[in-house]
């Protein structure tokens, strides 16, 4: 069965640094997604994409962060220049050409900013 | 955002019993709804969906049931086992096609 891929799955980072996470959605899908899960809280909307471009997101999505689908097959979530509160679980998930319902998640990157 | 709340942190329930987890959600305007599933270290899985032109849609076990007059959503789990223990969310798609708001979730769990 298909599956949304995510690397890598723990990154430790110092206050400031650029981290880049990324995400392998199920191939033929058309709409990607970040989300965020800080330990113990609710999922957090981040960002959706779709036709190579941004379609929404949210008020944690600012000038810090950007998205990118360099190639047919990654999908990557850039934070330029981290804060400690940016310590969470990143969630990727896609959806199909039926539309953005039904979203898969990938497992998750952890990460922790020092 | 929008205001997508659960009314139970915690629900414990004996295996074989029915289980109802609640969601309450406020934009009146939302037109789709979903449940996830999140086992721990794991990212959300997918249960069922129902959209807003409609009151009920039935899964395998899995019943969702939409009251749109009080804005209340509902995941019944027909003959609960060990393995539906994890926390529940519930989702909706609000005033924007691709944006979605997830509830603060509900831990379910299922005593042998």
């Amino acid at each position: 069965e298909p599956e949304v891929t995510q690397t890598p799955s723990h990154q430790v980072t110092q206050m400031g640094q650029e981290v880049i996470l990324r995400c392998v959605p199920i191939s033929n899908h058309l709409y990607f997604y970040w989300y965020r899960q800080i330990l113990g809280q609710k999922v957090e909307f981040l960002v959706s994409f779709y036709n190579n471009e941004i379609s929404e997101k949210s008020e944690i999505f600012d000038d810090q962060f950007s998205v990118e689908r360099p190639d047919g097959s990654n999908f990557t979530l850039k934070i330029r220049s981290t804060k400690l509160e940016d310590s969470a679980m990143y969630f990727c998930a896609s959806s199909g050409a039926g539309g953005p319902d039904t979203q898969y998640f990938g497992p998750g990157t952890r990460l922790t900013v020092l | 955002g929008e205001n997508v709340g659960l009314h139970l942190p915690t629900l414990s329930v004996q295996e074989g019993d029915n289980s109802i987890i609640n969601c309450a959600y406020s934009n009146s305007a939302s037109d789709y709804f979903i449940w996830y599933k999140q086992e721990s270290g794991k990212g959300p899985q997918f249960i069922i969906d129902i959209r807003s032109n409609m009151d009920k849609r039935q899964g395998q076990r899995v019943t969702v049931l939409l009251n749109k007059t009080v804005k209340h959503l509902s995941l019944q789990i027909a003959a609960t086992q060990p393995g539906d223990s994890a926390v529940y969310f519930c989702a909706e798609r609000g005033a924007h096609f691709n944006k979605f708001y997830f509830g603060s979730g509900t831990k379910l769990n299922v005593k042998p």
